[in-house]
């Protein structure tokens, strides 16, 4: 089955400053890619995903990449405010609507 | 429109006692979901339904059962809790073939099994 592997597990960045964080998958199969934002003790919600026939998708402050090629996805997050700070998921499926794989996490914490 | 509700919110059970999670969506969904989210696994895919009267295994879905009667319904059981079984739980629903793709999740369920 598919895995999906996130990087780093913990970010601290300083408010204003950008933060990244790295996924790959293994199926290359996989075609959509979303990513969900959980703040402490909230359910995870979606944020913004990609489907493998677009290699860049942007909604304000936030931007995921994908490079199909070498199975890896990323999400960018510029000009950091507190409320950014939460466990961040990134994940794949074949399909938008099929079972979909997450990654471990990244805790991102924006320092004021 | 509620979206996905989940109960109950908090649950403590001794081991070996049996419990059944709740989730109900009115997105008329056709595809529902169970994980469990434990520190440092991110979520686990436990059971799955795509539609009224099927469901399928996960990853992990030895110790649990589930039941899809009716579309708007997933519901998932323990037989016999085990201390392992501590994890808060999600359900999420999403569409099938169509757009927008995306789960949306319930609220969870924190479960301790002691």
């Amino acid at each position: 089955g598919e895995n999906v592997e996130q990087h780093p597990s913990t970010l601290s960045v300083q408010e204003g400053d950008s933060a990244v964080i790295k996924c790959t998958y293994s199926d290359s199969a996989s075609n959509y890619f979303p990513w969900y934002k959980q703040e402490l003790g909230k359910r995870p919600q979606l944020i913004i995903d990609i489907r493998s026939n677009v290699g860049e998708k942007k909604d304000q402050r936030i931007a995921v990449t994908l490079n199909k090629t070498a199975k890896h996805f990323s999400l960018h997050i510029t000009e950091t405010q507190p409320e950014d700070s939460a466990v961040y998921f990134c994940a794949a499926s074949i399909g938008g609507y099929q079972k979909v794989t997450f990654g471990t996490g990244t805790k991102l914490q924006v320092i004021p | 429109n509620a979206g996905v509700t989940q109960t109950p919110k908090f649950r403590v059970l001794k081991t070996g006692q049996s419990m059944t999670l709740l989730c109900a969506q009115d997105m008329n969904h056709e595809y529902m979901y169970w994980y469990r989210q434990d520190p440092g696994m991110g979520l686990r895919l436990i059971h799955y339904s795509v539609g009224e009267g099927t469901t399928a295994k996960g990853e992990v879905p030895d110790g649990y059962n589930v039941s899809r009667l009716k579309k708007q319904n997933f519901l998932l059981g323990l037989e016999s809790a085990a201390p392992s079984q501590t994890s808060v739980y999600f359900c999420a629903s999403s569409y099938s073939s169509a757009e927008p793709y995306g789960y949306t999740f319930g609220s969870g369920t924190r479960l301790t099994v002691v």
